[in-house]
């Protein structure tokens, strides 16, 4: 049984440029949480997805970011018009049911914005 | 809202028992988590607590007070490999059911 599995692992993109993230939950898992970690710090609530629906999108920000999950296919976290701000280490988490015992990450993805 | 708050970093030696503290404030509580995460690698689940007392797996023990919002993890027989980051996650009780995290204990091992 697979694991929670995230794409690309590192993405490099330019100021102004596009970055799309991938995630596919463990197999059975229709929950979905997206969160952000910058160096030397905690990870950062973004987003709660669970199958075409956005459930908590207290932590995105106002604008740029957005998030889905729909019903075939992986979970895309996309930022439009990155800035060098956006560079951090984006997890996504999966779970079966909203209220699970853990949370399964995935390895992330690395963004760096040049 | 949530707030939580655990030592920044922590300094043990091998074979030695460590207690890494946790803090926190929340408007609904509905259970607090430890993770492990090693630099540059996802976070893996050490324990869960929901109810007050000490929960014990392995060399891994977790205690929890509502009544004090307060937790710690207790690391036993510490080896290097116990070298990492240690977060401690709070879950609300909405609907949500999202979990709030720390900013992580960085827990050094030495020979």
């Amino acid at each position: 049984n697979a694991g929670v599995m995230q794409n690309p692992r590192h993405l490099v993109r330019r100021r102004g440029q596009e970055a799309r993230l991938r995630c596919s939950p463990m197999k059975g898992h229709s929950h979905v949480y997206w969160y952000r970690q910058l160096p030397e710090e905690g990870l950062k609530f973004m987003v709660y997805l669970q199958k075409e629906n956005i459930i908590d999108e207290s932590g995105m920000p106002k604008e740029r970011f957005s998030a889905e999950f729909p019903k075939e296919g992986p979970s895309i976290l996309r930022i439009q018009q990155v800035v060098r701000g956006d560079s951090a280490a984006y997890f996504c988490a999966s779970s079966p049911r909203g209220n699970s015992e853990k949370l399964f990450f995935g390895s992330g993805t690395q963004l760096s914005v040049l | 809202g949530q707030n939580i708050d655990q030592p920044t970093e922590m300094t043990a030696t091998e074979g030695a028992i460590v207690q890494i503290n946790c803090t926190y404030q929340t408007s609904g509580f509905n259970g607090l988590f430890w993770y492990q995460q090693h630099a540059g690698e996802a976070p893996t689940f050490l324990s869960y607590n929901v109810l007050d007392g000490l929960e014990e797996k392995g060399r891994f023990s977790s205690f929890l007070s509502r009544s004090k919002g307060y937790s710690y993890l207790l690391l036993k027989e510490l080896q290097m490999k116990d070298s990492a980051s240690y977060l401690c996650a709070v879950r609300d009780n909405t609907n949500a059911g999202k979990s709030t995290f720390g900013d992580g204990t960085t827990l050094t091992v030495k020979p």
